[in-house]
């Protein structure tokens, strides 16, 4: 069964500066889907970034950024130019991409918080 | 993006009773996922719901308790069957067209047991 490690249960960050957020999996499969989602405490999931496994060239999606290591399973966030709007919980998922019975939910890590000093 | 609707967004229950969770998308959808979000922790995967079929309930959920309809690609009911205080979480619903699509999420349901 696939497994999603978050260290970090808390970060925090000054504004303007750059985070790292760290995740590891573990997997026998080659082909899968990472994700980092956001939660601020409305409780919305929001979608930050997403890596497909085949995928050797590094997700970003503006301020966000991935390095994605697939060789040692890991998958780690990148936050530049830190805003007090990034303050939420941040979980990193893994997808199977397979189909049939509960395959192809997302497999969440604990989470770290982070905060954002102004 | 798919928009989904999930009611209610909150509500508080007494201890024995029953509470049915409502999520409706605005376009079909293969997958639906129901997620638990114990206080403090992360999400935790209760079921899929396939229309047209049984719903697939994760190691440790049971039907009895958390009875699952989906009538139509569209539309599924998560019911909390005789709540206890140890029930008080959000529940989440989901959906996804295909594996390697990211998932949706609904707003919530923010359950309080007394």
């Amino acid at each position: 069964a696939q497994t999603v490690t978050q260290s970090q249960p808390e970060m925090s960050v000054q504004e303007a500066e750059t985070v790292t957020l760290s995740c590891t999996y573990d997997t026998s499969e080659s082909d899968y889907y990472l994700f980092w989602y956001k939660q601020p405490p409305s409780r919305q999931m929001i979608l930050v970034i997403r890596q497909e496994a085949y995928k050797q060239q590094n997700a970003t999606e503006n301020r966000f950024s991935v390095n994605f290591q697939k060789a040692a399973k890991s998958f780690s966030l990148k936050i530049s130019d830190s805003q007090l709007g990034d303050a939420a919980m941040y979980f990193c998922a893994y997808r199977s991409p397979r189909r049939g019975g509960s395959q192809g939910n997302l497999i969440f890590g604990k989470g770290t918080k982070l905060s954002v000093k102004p | 993006s798919a928009v989904i609707s999930q009611k209610p967004s909150r509500d508080i229950c007494q201890r024995g009773t029953s509470l049915t969770i409502q999520c409706q998308v605005d376009s079909q959808v293969t997958m639906m996922f129901w997620y638990r979000q114990q206080p403090g922790q992360s999400l935790t995967l209760i079921a899929t719901a396939n229309q047209g079929s049984e719903a697939t309930y994760e190691s440790g959920f049971v039907i009895d308790k958390f009875p699952i309809s989906r009538p139509n690609l569209t539309f599924s009911t998560l019911t909390v069957s005789n709540m206890s205080p140890e029930d008080s979480s959000i529940y989440l619903c989901s959906i996804s067209g295909s594996p390697g699509e990211k998932l949706f999420f609904g707003s919530g349901t923010q359950l309080s047991v007394l």
